[in-house]
């Protein structure tokens, strides 16, 4: 079966640092993606993790750790408009996507 | 270029009902993904076309049919409608030739079902 956990909600402050934390058990992996969305708006791309390590770009970060299925979105430099849900979803399929999506972790920054 | 288009963006439908979502690739895009999004939840993955055929399927009834056109684009067809059906419904767009680059959403059908 696939299972992705991510916190439900967090708070942070304008200008801080906040790291989301995923777990994930799938029956198999080829690819972790970050998205945001925006309330009543389509998810847009934020990274795609294959191998391990950080992948930096601009303000966002993402991390993955494939022996501990594990991986994190790290926001920098905070603004009132990252204010969205911030959504997990792995890649379990070789060759063509097969994408499972966790609850998403809804963020707040606040002022 | 435009990006993932779907129609309608709303729709009400009561118990029993059927109801057509359509959705238009991203320009280059050849494979459409459809999933469903509960309010406070991910989306939850419906199933997948390519080649005008289904190659996937997650954990839906058969109430949940689809189609692809040779123009890449598709429909999401449900039939005999239930409360639970209410959702977000999103359609994203690949390239089969880069099978793990991001899928691009639409805007997503907002569906009520009374």
């Amino acid at each position: 079966g696939q299972n992705i956990d991510q916190p439900t909600e967090m708070t942070a402050t304008e200008g801080a640092i906040v790291q989301i934390n995923c777990t994930y058990q799938t029956s198999g992996f080829n690819g972790l993606f970050w998205y945001q969305q925006h309330a009543g708006e389509a998810p847009t791309f934020l990274s795609y993790n294959v191998l391990d390590g950080l992948e930096e770009k601009g303000r966002f970060s993402s991390f993955l750790s494939r022996s501990k299925g594990y991986s994190y979105l790290l926001l920098k430099e905070l603004q009132m408009k990252d204010s969205a849900s911030y959504l997990c979803a792995v890649n379990s399929r070789r060759g063509y996507q097969k994408v499972t999506f966790g609850t998403g972790t809804k963020l707040q920054v606040i002022p | 270029d435009a990006g993932v288009t779907q129609s309608p963006t709303h729709l009400i439908k009561t118990r029993g009902q059927q109801v057509t979502l359509r959705c238009s690739p991203k320009s280059g895009h050849d494979t459409v993904s459809w999933y469903q999004q509960a309010l406070g939840q991910g989306p939850q993955f419906i199933f997948q076309y390519y080649e005008e055929e289904e190659r996937q399927r997650g954990n839906f009834p058969d109430r949940f049919s689809g189609h692809q056109f040779p123009n890449y684009s598709s429909e999401l067809n449900v039939n005999a409608l239930l409360l639970g059906d209410s959702a977000l419904y999103l359609c994203a767009s690949s390239f089969s030739g880069r099978p793990n680059n991001e899928q691009f959403f639409g805007p997503g059908t907002r569906l009520t079902v009374l």
